[in-house]
């Protein structure tokens, strides 16, 4: 079935600009998740979400990052006043409800490469 | 979350064993282990997760001993495509919204 899918694959912007990251969920998966990635690291926690709430936001840098689920399926990660420090690759990811399995392995999709120039 | 170690690389040819193991000494009563492999360009892929003793599946086997302080993932016969760096995770994962925590990994390359 399809996995989880993530535009645009690559988005260069200029300091200072906004921009908005999108994720589509494996469908069903009720949990879903934002990471960051920078070069030669492993990708640090953003922000999880249960159905259309922000569960835990606690990897928010800082308040230029938001992040929405309104319908409990497609999420937007979104980024204002972008840094050159925001360069990265966005990662998401989503899992079923561990109710529904024994333990909850999250599904990456392939990123979404940021560039600040 | 437990803390784990691993090395930073490795390297192997086709057609040998390749084993990995990570060390997590804090490991808690309802933690789990898992290992993910990620791909230049890719986001990180599940290969196998356990709790004890030893897991097998498709692609490789989970070995962790009785005290849990350390895993080993053992990749069967690797070839040039299993070429990437795997990451040992430890973490309460039967909760919802446990967040995976990443170290560096271990960068494998395999040569010809």
């Amino acid at each position: 079935g399809a996995g989880v899918s993530q535009t645009p694959s690559n988005k260069v912007t200029e300091k200072g600009k906004y921009v908005e990251l999108r994720c589509d969920p494996i469908s069903g998966h009720t949990a879903l998740y934002w990471y960051r990635q920078s070069l030669g690291q492993g990708p640090e926690f953003l922000i999880y979400f249960q159905g259309t709430g922000a569960a835990d936001d606690s990897g928010l840098p800082n308040d230029r990052f938001f992040a929405v689920r309104p319908e409990g399926s497609v999420s937007t990660l979104k980024i204002q006043r972008t840094e050159r420090g925001d360069s990265a690759v966005y990662l998401c990811a989503s899992s079923l409800n561990p109710a529904e399995s024994s333990t909850d392995t999250q599904y990456f999709g392939p990123g979404t490469r940021l560039t600040v120039l | 979350l437990a803390k784990t170690t691993q090395p930073i690389s490795m390297d192997s040819y086709e057609g040998q064993e390749v084993n990995i193991t990570c060390s997590h000494n804090n490991i808690a009563t309802n933690d789990y282990i898992t290992w993910y492999q990620q791909f230049p360009s890719q986001g990180p892929r599940f290969i196998i997760q356990g709790y004890k003793t030893k897991v097998t599946n498709e692609v490789a086997s989970l070995f962790i001993p009785a005290d849990r302080k350390s895993s080993t993932l053992s990749l069967p016969r690797v070839s040039l495509s299993d070429t990437a760096v795997y990451y040992c995770l430890v973490g309460p994962f039967n909760q919802a919204g446990t967040a995976l925590i990443f170290g560096k990994g271990t960068t494998l390359s395999v040569s010809s």
